[in-house]
């Protein structure tokens, strides 16, 4: 199993330029995650969601948007991408339905935004 | 609201020195308290947890009590190797409704030959 994936590893936009970022997870899990981790702020919760065609709003969604088509794929979106953007972005699933469980990360994205 | 507060690094550390690295949080009702690993170029990996109060959670040598009276759960290693160089995050997850986690900051850990 490849467990999460992520694409693409590295990214620099100009600022207002759009794209997105893709999860992809072979494990069959129902809860997927993005996350960004920026210096001395640990890591905040962007969007997530608990199954199919689900999404929901985590910390700080503003300028971000997502979509679950398939169980398997998780895309977050920037429209129009802006220099407080720059960060590393991590994916995250888990079986959410069973308590106490973990959750498994990609390694992760680093987007430049100029 | 829920937090987590790590102590600040880099810690720094010889080859086989024991090793304390403090967190503590705040939350109401029973979380569920973790610590995860980020070597570098890489992404988090769970490395040891507890689910409730006195358990100890154990992985790769590595040591973590959830003390509910102290509110912490201090991450301890009897002797680290310079393969144990990465961030450390301490994280709470609260099991009621959605898993949400909260990060703490991360620790960066520097271990020398």
């Amino acid at each position: 199993n490849a467990g999460v994936t992520q694409t693409p590893k590295f990214r620099v936009l100009k600022t207002g330029q759009s794209m997105t970022l893709l999860c992809a997870q072979d494990m069959n899990h129902e809860y997927m995650y993005w996350y960004r981790q920026d210096p001395g702020m640990g890591l905040r919760l962007i969007h997530y969601s608990v199954g199919e065609g689900t999404t929901a709003k985590g910390e700080v969604p503003d300028g971000y948007n997502v979509s679950r088509l398939k169980k398997q794929n998780f895309l977050l979106g920037l429209e129009s991408a802006a220099p407080s953007q720059t960060s590393v972005y991590f994916c995250a699933s888990s079986y959410g339905r069973v308590m106490q469980e973990t959750q498994y990360f990609g390694p992760g994205t680093r987007l430049l935004v100029l | 609201g829920d937090s987590v507060t790590q102590m600040e690094g880099p810690v720094t550390l010889s080859e086989e020195a024991f090793l304390t690295i403090n967190c503590t949080y705040t939350a109401t009702g029973y979380p569920s308290l973790f610590w995860y690993v980020q070597y570098p170029g890489e992404g988090l990996q769970l490395l040891l947890k507890a689910t409730k109060a006195d358990d100890k959670g154990s992985n790769k040598g590595f040591e973590a009590t959830y003390r509910k009276e102290t509110t912490s759960f201090h991450l301890e290693k009897g002797s680290v190797q310079v393969s144990d160089s990465a961030v450390y995050f301490c994280a709470l997850r609260k099991d009621t409704g959605f898993q949400k986690l909260v990060f703490g900051t991360g620790t960066r850990l520097l271990v020398s030959p």
